[in-house]
């Protein structure tokens, strides 16, 4: 167990739903992230949260939208996605640069199938 | 933002060998380069990093080399196992956006 908890597991949804993704941190990290892990593309960055506002959004379409209410606190919501999108989603925390302790911690990951 | 490459994609080694991964980045105000092992089903996990200032750094069988003026570092794991075998990635982190590159699946043989 590394620290960081993501919800749900595995989720399989249509494409016409909308659903959420959930991660969660108590290790008192500053920096979240979200990574999309496909066959195409292993470890694709996503978004990137520090103290809670948006630093990066690597051209991620807008039918992913994140949300860091708190430090320990991120989600991923989802709607209308197609199965492309289909892939591991792996969220991870950090110190963020600065820190003498950088280390990414990963949650195992929600594995979603989109039909 | 940052690029990393990495190579090679695909590595197979025999038990006890070397083996030696490569990255490079493409931004000079990246200092921070970690390197994940991610077995089959299993969440990537760190096994060694360096940083800007340092040159090397080894732990065990395996080391890590940088060259900040090529902007390029290695993974080096020495006297190869079985249970080395994984994909491994490497990252380089610029301020806090930690982007990786597309990883190495490495194969052990007995």
């Amino acid at each position: 167990e590394t620290g960081v908890t993501q919800t749900p597991r595995h989720l399989v949804m249509g494409m016409t739903n909308k659903k959420s993704l959930k991660c969660e941190q108590h290790l008192g990290h500053n920096a979240m992230y979200w990574y999309k892990q496909s066959a195409k593309k292993p470890l694709e960055l996503m978004f990137v949260y520090s103290l809670e506002e948006r630093v990066e959004n690597n051209s991620v379409p807008s039918r992913f939208s994140p949300e860091c209410p708190n430090s320990s606190h991120l989600f991923l919501h989802l709607h209308t996605l197609q199965p492309e999108d289909s892939a591991l989603y792996l969220c991870a925390s950090s110190l963020g640069q600065g820190y003498s302790n950088t280390e990414a911690f990963f949650g195992q990951g929600t594995r979603l199938t989109v039909v | 933002g940052e690029n990393v490459e990495q190579h090679p994609s695909t590595l197979s080694v025999q038990e006890g060998d070397s083996a030696v991964i490569k990255c490079t980045y493409s931004d000079s105000a990246s200092n921070y380069f970690p390197w994940y092992k991610q077995e089959l089903g299993k969440r990537p996990q760190l096994i060694i990093d360096i940083r800007s200032n340092v040159g090397e750094k080894k732990d065990q069988r395996i080391a890590v080399t940088l060259n900040k003026t090529a902007k390029h570092f290695s993974l080096h794991i020495t006297e190869t196992q079985p249970e080395d075998s994984a994909v491994y990635f490497c990252a380089a982190m610029e301020y806090s956006t930690l982007t990786f590159g597309k990883g190495t699946m490495l194969l052990v043989s007995p």
